[in-house]
Order: C-alpha cells, then structure tokens, then sequence
C-alpha cells in the first residue's frame, strides 16, 4: 500500500471552532488533494496542490483552506466549523505524469455538531 | 462543467452473474482513465486502469471507447466479495493532474 495517512481519523468538534486535518505521504508524489465524500454527491474535490507552496482551489473550497509546506504534509484548515462540514474527507495523492493512478488515504470521518 | 457519469444502481446480481458497468466522460481532452473499487467505509482503492486497447485481469476487463468518450467494466463470474461500489474516475491530465470521479455504482452480490 501506498504511504499516505491522515489525522485525525475521527473528530467531532463544535460549530465556529477551527479544525485541521492532516495528510502525510512517504512516496515523494508532487500531486496532493483533499476530498470530501457525502451520500449521492460521490467525491469532491476541496483542494489541490501540484508543488511545495502551490496550491489551488477545487469545486467546493468555500470554508477551507490548505497549506504545502513541506512535499510530505497537506494540510486542510476549516477556519470556523459548520455542520455542512460534516462529512468523509480523504487525502489523495498522484505521482507527476498523464497516466498516474491515485492513492487514497483512509479518511477521516468529521462531525460538526 | 467537466463531469464523469455512471450508471446510478444499485445492481443486485446473484452469484455467478455477469455485469457490467458503463461511465461517460465529457473532457474529451482526457489523458488517463480508471476504475476504483471503495467498500463501505473505506478509502477507495485501484481496481484497473483503462487502457485505449482495452485490458483484463482476470474477472474483470475495462475497455475505452476515446470517440464516443465510454468506459466500461465487466465483470465475470461475480463473487459475493465484489460487492462494493465502484467509481469511474478520470485523470484530466494537464499541470494539475486533476482527477474527476464519478459518483459510483453500487453493487452487490447475493448468494
């Protein structure tokens, strides 16, 4: 398997508190993203980034924020928690190139209550 | 919008059976194409890449159809350990390597 892995893999937290989810990976992937997975909405894509600093925002990237500061580490920030928040979250990561597979790491289940 | 469409399910097939799933794309500038399979709870993991001249492994062949923007997957000789669902995912390609999935299709196999 490949090495990825996220923290916390379950939180609940209060409405208006921030919340940081981590995402770590020992493959030296460039490409990392976080997704949110919700029933009949299937996968969503947050945020990206393609680099060290070089991040960009996915098709539902209101209320969060991330940050790339090392290749390892992607962080996703919720900055003030609301209960659309609650949901699956996986971290991803892809090799550079146009035939590269994504692996997962194994979510994190978040509720907002 | 770009998006990646399945067929919505469930399927409930019984052991033994054959089946298949079929997933369009609207990106025709696609690069890459795959099939992942996400058991309840759990992260979803590679099935198989999907390959222009079609590819099997084992039970299971995916093919690509770049002009009518198709991917299918079949499925041969179900198991009931194939129950699960499974995404049809798209790699855009491009600096951002972005990956568009769809919404995946249940399936399950009974006795």
């Amino acid at each position: 398997d490949a090495g990825i892995t996220q923290s916390p893999r379950h939180k609940v937290t209060e409405t208006g508190t921030p919340v940081t989810l981590r995402c770590h990976q020992t493959e030296n992937h460039r490409y990392m993203y976080w997704y949110r997975q919700d029933p009949g909405h299937g996968l969503r894509l947050i945020h990206y980034s393609y680099g060290v600093k070089d991040t960009d925002k996915g098709e539902v990237s209101d209320g969060y924020s991330v940050s790339r500061s090392k290749t390892e580490d992607f962080l996703l920030t919720l900055e003030s928690a609301t209960s659309s928040q609650t949901s699956v979250y996986f971290c991803a990561i892809t090799a550079q190139g146009r035939r590269t597979e994504a692996f997962f790491g194994q979510g994190t289940r978040l509720t907002v209550v | 919008r770009k998006e990646v469409e399945q067929d919505p399910g469930p399927f409930n097939v019984p052991e033994g059976a054959t089946v298949a799933f079929n997933c369009t794309y609207s990106n025709s500038a696609s690069q890459s194409f795959f099939w992942y399979r996400q058991d309840c709870r759990k992260e979803p993991k590679l099935l198989m890449s999907v390959y222009s001249s079609g590819n099997e492994d084992g039970r299971f062949t995916a093919q690509l159809n770049r002009a009518s923007q198709y991917i299918s997957l079949l499925i041969r000789d179900s198991k009931l350990s194939d129950s699960a669902t499974y995404l049809c995912v798209v790699n855009e390609g491009g600096s951002q390597g972005n990956l568009i999935f769809g919404k995946g299709t249940k399936l399950s196999v009974k006795p």
